[in-house]
């Protein structure tokens, strides 16, 4: 089992729509989880991070958090063309030193905003 | 600020052939990271440093060197490039560890491509 994980996609949502991007972990202790754009060609940049269950809301992006479950999402609302783009799910995973405690990427999941 | 700057943006090495990746940033952070993603896949964390003087190996460290003399340079030594070395490597930094909120946000270079034929 891959230590985090995302539907490769490609998700293709009409202009106007809400976008939701899935990502699930394997280690029940991460606390830290991230969400990074990055568009064809250029570097990841963060757009939401989150710490505790539940929900948080920047402008259109909602990032929500099930420890339980082992998953953590990505709402984009009234989502543009501007949107398309590859996210990428970062955990910290569990560890006690080390590179345990940096971010581990999955593959990302490609998004396009049709309009 | 420039913030992470990284150098070359492109570059074809055959086989065999040796390189530096710099990587500088100018926020006065103290942690820095190479990473490489390969086409389709996330990015994999090569080496880290948490300051001057302090490396450490990350999830793919083989085949690859770093060292951090200053607290703005992180350079990556390639020795004996090799195909599949063939990636894209990023150079981030942040002010602090994961775990202590904004300041352990990462900031990203631009980028070097690298073909190894």
């Amino acid at each position: 089992q891959k230590e985090v994980e995302q539907n490769s996609g490609p998700l293709s949502v009409p202009e106007g729509a809400i976008a939701s991007l899935n990502c699930t972990y394997s280690d029940r202790v991460s606390q830290s989880f991230f969400w990074y754009r990055q568009y064809s060609g250029k570097s990841p940049e963060l757009i939401m991070s989150i710490y505790s269950n539940g929900d948080k809301e920047d402008g259109r992006f909602t990032a929500q958090l099930n420890k339980a479950s082992q998953y953590v999402s990505l709402l984009i609302r009234d989502s543009q063309p501007s949107d398309s783009a590859t996210y990428l799910c970062a955990v910290v995973l569990g560890g006690s030193s080390g590179s345990a405690r940096q971010l581990t990427f999955g593959s990302g999941t490609q998004l396009t905003v049709l309009p | 600020n420039a913030g992470v700057t990284q150098t070359p943006k492109f570059r074809i090495l055959k086989i065999g052939q040796s390189m530096t990746l710099q990587c500088t940033q100018d926020m006065n952070h103290n942690y820095m990271y190479w990473y490489r993603q390969d086409p389709g896949m996330g990015l994999k964390l090569i080496y880290y440093s948490v300051g001057a003087g302090i490396t450490d190996k990350g999830e793919v460290p083989n085949g690859y060197n770093v060292s951090r003399s200053t607290t703005e340079d992180f350079p990556l030594r390639l020795e004996l490039a090799a195909p599949s070395q063939t990636s894209v490597y990023f150079c981030a930094s942040s002010r602090s560890v994961y775990g202590s909120g904004s300041r352990g946000t990462q900031y990203f270079g631009p980028g070097t491509r690298l073909l190894v034929l």
